[in-house]
């Protein structure tokens, strides 16, 4: 089945500087692929998504980059702030079953 | 507006308590789901409806039980809960199955005692 790897786990910046995450999935007929940002106490917020046929997105401070064919997708966010400190989880979906498949999670901390 | 809300959200139950947990949109979505988080670990998935029929059961312990009375609503019946279900019950709901946005709701906080 499906597997999603997310890397770093935990992350610390600057604010003003920028965070990067990388995911890796392992079923290549995945086309669908969102980025959520949880906050502590809330639920999972889709801030980000990108569809397979389709190489970069960009919305204001984020962007989110996929290559198909290392099987790799990233977000990125420039000149971060403090309340972009979450929880941020990828995800991959392949089928018509509506099923995401999330990676472990990157614990992002921006530094004032 | 893309909001799911959930109630309640916070739950303290028995081991031998039934209780319900409920969640609701109104973005006209025809998929919906049922999702567990614990603490530091990613939301796993536990039912999906499609135009409120059961699409999906990842082997959720039949204590669970899933209702979808309309395409608005959709509910998650406890029984007879054991300490280690203690988590967040997360709700979402998209367009339809096939590669659509997924939207959740704030969750419930569900303490088993």
């Amino acid at each position: 089945g499906e597997n999603v790897e997310q890397h770093p786990s935990t992350l610390s910046v600057q604010e003003g500087d920028s965070a990067v995450i990388k995911c890796t999935y392992s079923d290549s007929a995945s086309n669908y692929f969102p980025w959520y940002k949880q906050e502590l106490g809330k639920g999972p917020q889709l801030i980000i998504d990108i569809r397979s046929n389709v190489g970069e997105k960009k919305d204001q401070r984020i962007a989110v980059t996929l290559n198909k064919t290392a099987k790799h997708f990233s977000l990125h966010i420039t000149e971060t702030q403090p309340e972009d400190s979450a929880v941020y989880f990828c995800a991959a979906s392949s089928s018509n079953t509506g099923k995401l498949i999330f990676g472990q999670g990157t614990t992002l901390q921006v530094k004032p | 507006d893309t909001e799911v809300t959930q109630t309640p959200k916070h739950l303290v139950m028995g081991m031998t308590n039934k209780k319900s947990l409920k969640c609701e949109q109104h973005m006209g979505h025809r998929a919906m789901y049922w999702y567990k988080q614990k603490a530091k670990k990613p939301p796993e998935l536990m039912f999906v409806y499609s135009y409120e029929k059961l699409s999906i059961n990842e082997s959720v312990p039949s204590r669970f039980s899933p209702e979808c009375p309309n395409s608005s609503l959709l509910n998650l019946h406890l029984h007879a809960l054991q300490p280690e279900d203690s988590a967040l019950y997360l709700c979402a709901s998209s367009l339809g199955l096939s590669s659509y946005e997924q939207y959740f709701g704030p969750g419930t906080r569900l303490t088993v005692t």
